[in-house]
């Protein structure tokens, strides 16, 4: 598909535990974005790369958390030693990057539960 | 402290009633998006505003960017269930192409 592609959807694990969640972002967009979100409200900017310049990383809750990108492509959200608080929808959005009015394009966002 | 203020957070209103959300920050924005999201779904773009007072229409829908661009409103003419959806406003700092976003208003439109 060419839309911005995340994955698990759906993900349980139990307190303590590591997860990785991905975004495979739209070819050839430069800009990358993860949100977190809770039910029901706003976006909680977590992290933004853009082209080959540094991240912003000002965003991430604790050092518990962490993302990379790999040839300025696709994506990984890690988060450590997972508490019931990082429970949330976990979304990726990508963009062209090339001027200050970019639409963001969304996944359709990571589910995370944490037990 | 949030630095995007949306109201209000939830409304509930018949269908044919009009309705306004406001965005308000005590920030400057480079430019502000709005997008609307559905249950299960990332959110989608509306529209983006750039100049200081400058007003768009989509159909019913009508966005203004504040004059000092630190603020936004949205506007729907006679709504419909099919308006019924979480509406988030994004603000841009600093001509960065980072986005923040507001805690967002839920739409509930009646039949």
């Amino acid at each position: 598909g060419a839309g911005v592609s995340q994955s698990p959807s759906n993900k349980v694990t139990e307190k303590g535990k590591d997860v990785e969640l991905r975004c495979d972002p739209i070819s050839g967009h430069t800009a990358l974005y993860w949100y977190r979100q809770s039910l029901g409200q706003g976006l909680e900017f977590l992290i933004y790369f853009q082209g080959n310049s540094a991240p912003d990383k000002s965003g991430l809750p604790s050092d518990r958390f962490s993302a990379e990108r790999t040839g300025g492509s696709v994506s990984t959200l890690t988060i450590q030693r997972t508490q019931q608080e990082d429970s949330a929808v976990y979304l990726c959005a990508s963009s062209l990057g090339t001027s200050n009015t970019g639409e963001l394009f969304f996944g359709e966002g990571s589910r995370l539960t944490v037990l | 402290t949030q630095l995007l203020e949306q109201s209000p957070q939830f409304l509930s209103i018949q269908e044919g009633e009009n309705l306004t959300v406001y965005c308000n920050s005590s920030s400057v924005f480079s430019s502000l998006q709005w997008y609307r999201q559905e249950p299960g779904e990332g959110p989608v773009l509306l529209v983006t505003v750039v100049t200081g007072g400058e007003v768009k229409k989509l159909k019913r829908l009508t966005f203004q960017f504040g004059d000092a661009r630190k603020d936004s409103s949205l506007h729907i003419t006679a709504a419909q269930p099919g308006d019924t959806g979480l509406y988030l406003c994004a603000g841009e700092l600093d001509n960065t192409g980072k986005l923040i976003f507001g805690q967002g208003t839920t739409l509930q439109v009646k039949p």
